[in-house]
């Protein structure tokens, strides 16, 4: 199956600072790929999409100041913590759109954890 | 707007009984319906679609419209099957999902 891999797989940082966290799809080209938010004992929270070549749409509630997201390339996707905070704190996990045999599907990376101190 | 309610967060159930994971949506179109599972320490992955009416490991799901529910079932459980479960909407047009809270089942030896 299609593979998603996510760098680094965890950050702690000092509050202030920024933090990239890229999203590589390794084997197939991701026209789209996603970004998620995942607290701890909680779901998975959608928080924008990323078009390859055009800005990203943000989900409701979400800064897009805050959370940059480029997607330079039809394989790189990267999701920016700009003045990062220790409610930032959380597990990132980015997809990409591709398919799986007829069907359309969503790959998933193994997540980035990030730490604010 | 829409919304995917995963009513149990914590499911035990022994080995070799029957297990059902609910899931309910709610959507005004047309919406396609996944469970998504995560084994401990591994990455999310896609167990089954509505779309597609496989079983996969054992496990079926039925896209009931007129209840708009879309639950997980397996006859007989094993071990193998305790993870992390998702429930999962996408919406006719475009990419996006939108997950439920997630059940965590154990299966008891």
């Amino acid at each position: 199956g299609a593979v998603v891999s996510q760098h680094p797989s965890r950050v702690i940082c000092k509050s202030g600072t920024s933090v990239k966290i890229e999203c590589r799809s390794l084997d197939f080209q991701a026209t789209t790929m996603f970004w998620y938010r995942q607290f701890p004992k909680q779901s998975l929270m959608l928080m924008a999409t990323s078009n390859e070549g055009s800005k990203a749409t943000y989900e409701q509630g979400v800064e897009k100041d805050k959370f940059l997201i480029n997607h330079a390339s039809l394989t790189l996707s990267t999701l920016t913590v700009t003045s990062a905070h220790p409610e930032d704190s959380s597990f990132y996990i980015c997809s990409a759109a591709g398919t799986s045999g007829l069907y359309n599907e969503q790959f998933f990376g193994p997540g980035t954890r990030l730490t604010v101190l | 707007a829409q919304r995917v309610t995963q009513p149990e967060k914590l499911l035990s159930v022994f080995k070799g009984a029957p297990v059902e994971l609910k899931c309910n949506y709610s959507y005004s179109g047309s919406p396609e319906l996944f469970w998504y599972v995560q084994y401990s320490r591994q990455r999310l992955q896609l167990l089954l679609r509505h779309i597609s009416r496989e079983s996969i490991k054992g496990f079926t799901a039925d896209l009931n419209k007129g209840e708009t529910s879309f639950h997980l079932k397996k006859p007989f459980a094993q071990e193998e099957d305790s993870a992390m479960y998702y429930c999962a909407l996408s919406r006719n047009t475009g990419n996006q999902f939108y997950f439920g809270t997630g059940t965590s089942l154990t299966v008891i030896p």
